[in-house]
This record gives C-alpha cells, structure tokens and sequence, in this order.
C-alpha cells in the first residue's frame, strides 16, 4: 500500500499568495494531523482531525487551515503565505483505536516562501 | 501538560559503541511513549513504542528502551552503533486523555568511523 502520500514534494512560493498542501492516506485511518518541522525546534502540530468532518487547533495554527471532508484526504491551505512559514511540511495519520496508536508519516512537502 | 524533553541536541558515538538517546517527559495520565528516527531528507519512521505492557521494549534495527515511571524517563539505547544509524531521533508522548503527540525537539546522532 502507498500509506500516506503528499505532495508537491516541494514548492517556491511568492509571499502573500495561497498554496493547498494535499494529503491522502489509504489506510483507512480516523485521525489525521499536519507538523511542520524547522531546526531545533522538532515537529510541531499545526492542526489536527480526530475523525471526518471534524478538526481541531494544535501548537501553531495560526496563517493554517484544514478541511477533513471524506477519511482520506486531510489537505492544508495557507490562505496568504508569510516567510515564517518556510517548513518542511508532514502529514501523518493513526487509527486512534488504542492508547499506544502509532502515527504513520508521509514524505514532506518542503515550502519556502520568498 | 504534557511535555518532552531530549537531553541532548547532537551525539556523537564511534561505530561498534553503545548509544544512549535520552529522553524525560512529563504526563498528567498514563503516558504512551515512542522513538522516531528520521534519515536526512526522509519521513519519520517508528522504531519502537510503549504500551505499557513491559517496560523494556524492544524496536527495530537492534534499539531499545526502557520506561521508567520513577524517574519520567524512556531512554533508548543500542549496544553496538552502525554507520547507518546516523540520523535524527525524536522522542514522542501522548496522554491516554487526548489525540495529540507532543514531540521532543531531536537528537542529532553522528557515528564516527
């Protein structure tokens, strides 16, 4: 199985222009969540959904914003690109059946904003 | 709250010695614990995880980890490092009472020939 595909894989983006960062996963997996990653500072949740249709704020969700319309698909849009939102983007995904639910990660989506 | 704290930002280990990856977290509930390893340019891939069922609990590619309640610490280890571990490590928690994983901030770890 392709378990969690992203893309792009990387992007040059103009500031203040909107970009939407697609991911899909074919596990069947309720939960789904976007990190961005930036040196030294580890991954950091930006947004989350526990089960379709619903979705919820992490640590840095602000200039983000999510939409969970089917299980699959978990896309991110930034509506007006800022600098500070360079990051390597991950989408990761678990099936929350269990306390010890192991999140599966996608490849990234590296993003700079110019 | 729940929190993470890896104690070292880089490691370095000569190929064939011992590698000790620390970690301390902090839960207000029955934590679930877990080590990721990312390869440079890569995706995070599990290498082991705490389900409290033992608190020695073994992973992938010869790592392991020990929970120890008392001390708020899930240390990971290897006995013997390769050139191919060289990568980074985060160490991850999350609360029985929410969905989200709280992630340590990395270790770097360099193996030396």
């Amino acid at each position: 199985t392709a378990g969690i595909t992203q893309a792009p894989t990387s992007q040059i983006l103009a500031a203040g222009r909107s970009m939407t960062l697609r991911c899909t996963q074919d596990m069947r997996h309720n939960a789904m969540y976007w990190y961005r990653q930036d040196l030294g500072l580890g991954l950091r949740l930006i947004h989350y959904s526990n089960t379709a249709g619903t979705t919820g704020k992490g640590e840095v969700p602000d200039g983000y914003s999510v939409s969970r319309a089917n299980t699959d698909d978990f896309p991110l849009t930034l509506a007006s690109a800022v600098p500070s939102q360079t990051s390597v983007y991950f989408c990761a995904s678990s099936d929350l059946a269990g306390v010890a639910d192991t999140q599966y990660f996608g490849p990234g989506t590296r993003l700079t904003v110019l | 709250a729940q929190s993470v704290t890896q104690l070292d930002s880089h490691v370095s280990v000569s190929e064939g010695t011992p590698v000790l990856l620390r970690c301390n977290y902090s839960s207000s509930y029955s934590p679930s614990l877990f080590w990721y390893v990312q390869h440079p340019n890569k995706g995070l891939q599990l290498l082991l995880k705490y389900t409290s069922a033992a608190t020695l609990v073994k992973g992938i590619n010869g790592f392991e980890a020990e929970f120890r309640k008392s001390e708020t610490s899930f240390h990971l280890t290897k006995p013997s490092a390769h050139m191919s571990d060289a990568a980074e490590y985060f160490c991850v928690v999350r609360d029985s009472g929410t969905y989200k994983y709280i992630f340590g901030t990395g270790t770097r770890l360099k193996v030396l020939a």
